[in-house]
């Protein structure tokens, strides 16, 4: 079964739009952790956040968010006003502490900002 | 400056031809991986390792193989590569138990088999 589930394949929004990025995950682990990459036309992974299981505290960085929500094992990405430079693919990740520190991926949601 | 380093970047080759890409941390970190992104599929993971000499399997290892002799280099082989390996592979190392940290990413090599 898919650990990690981003059920948006691509996703289009005008320049300044707010765009949330959906990625729900699926572990029995009580302690796991929670990540989000960028990955640019460029091809790099670029981390954008961590997240362990114990803190549900949502965090803001600039014009990102992230909600953490463990009742509906949600880990929602939010872009505010968004630019051409976020364009990107980008991956929501889970590693459970029970298993070697593998990391889980979800299939990616490719975000196109339209100038 | 904390970095994953793999090459070669691109590569193309011909089918049964054997090949190797490096992949060198210099993190200490006592964990890496091997993954191939392809379009619609995200990222797999090929093999893992937690250390030195501990390799495993992860969901797709079918032609490959890895070696852990030194905690900074874990090496990917292709023995006998076939078209269906065409790919784009990253190598990742992270820390683990309760200071887990993000997995730290190469730059990634562009594979091409003919």
């Amino acid at each position: 079964a898919q650990k990690v589930t981003q059920a948006q394949t691509e996703i289009s929004v005008v320049e300044k739009e707010d765009v949330t990025l959906d990625c729900v995950y699926e572990t029995r682990d009580t302690t796991y952790y929670l990540f989000w990459y960028k990955q640019p036309p460029s091809g790099e992974l670029v981390f954008l956040i961590r997240r362990n299981s114990f803190d549900e505290q949502n965090e803001i960085s600039g014009r990102y968010s992230w909600n953490f929500q463990k009742s509906t094992s949600s880990f929602n990405f939010t872009i505010t006003a968004s630019q051409v430079v976020d364009s990107a693919v980008y991956f929501c990740a889970l590693s459970e502490a029970g298993t070697g520190n593998q990391f889980y991926f979800g299939t990616g949601t490719s975000l196109t900002v339209i100038p | 400056e904390a970095q994953v380093t793999q090459n070669p970047r691109y590569l193309i080759t011909v089918t049964g031809k054997k090949l190797t890409v490096t992949c060198s941390q210099n993190m200490n970190h006592e964990y890496m991986s091997w993954y191939r992104q392809d379009p619609g599929l995200g990222l797999r993971q090929i093999y893992y390792s937690m250390n030195v000499e501990v390799t495993d399997k992860g969901d797709v290892p079918e032609g490959y193989k890895v070696s852990r002799k030194e905690k900074r280099n874990f090496p990917l082989i292709l023995e006998s590569p076939s078209p269906n390996q065409t790919s784009l592979y990253f190598c990742a190392s992270s820390s683990g138990g309760t200071g887990r940290t993000e997995a730290f990413f190469g730059q990634g090599t562009r594979l091409t088999v003919v």
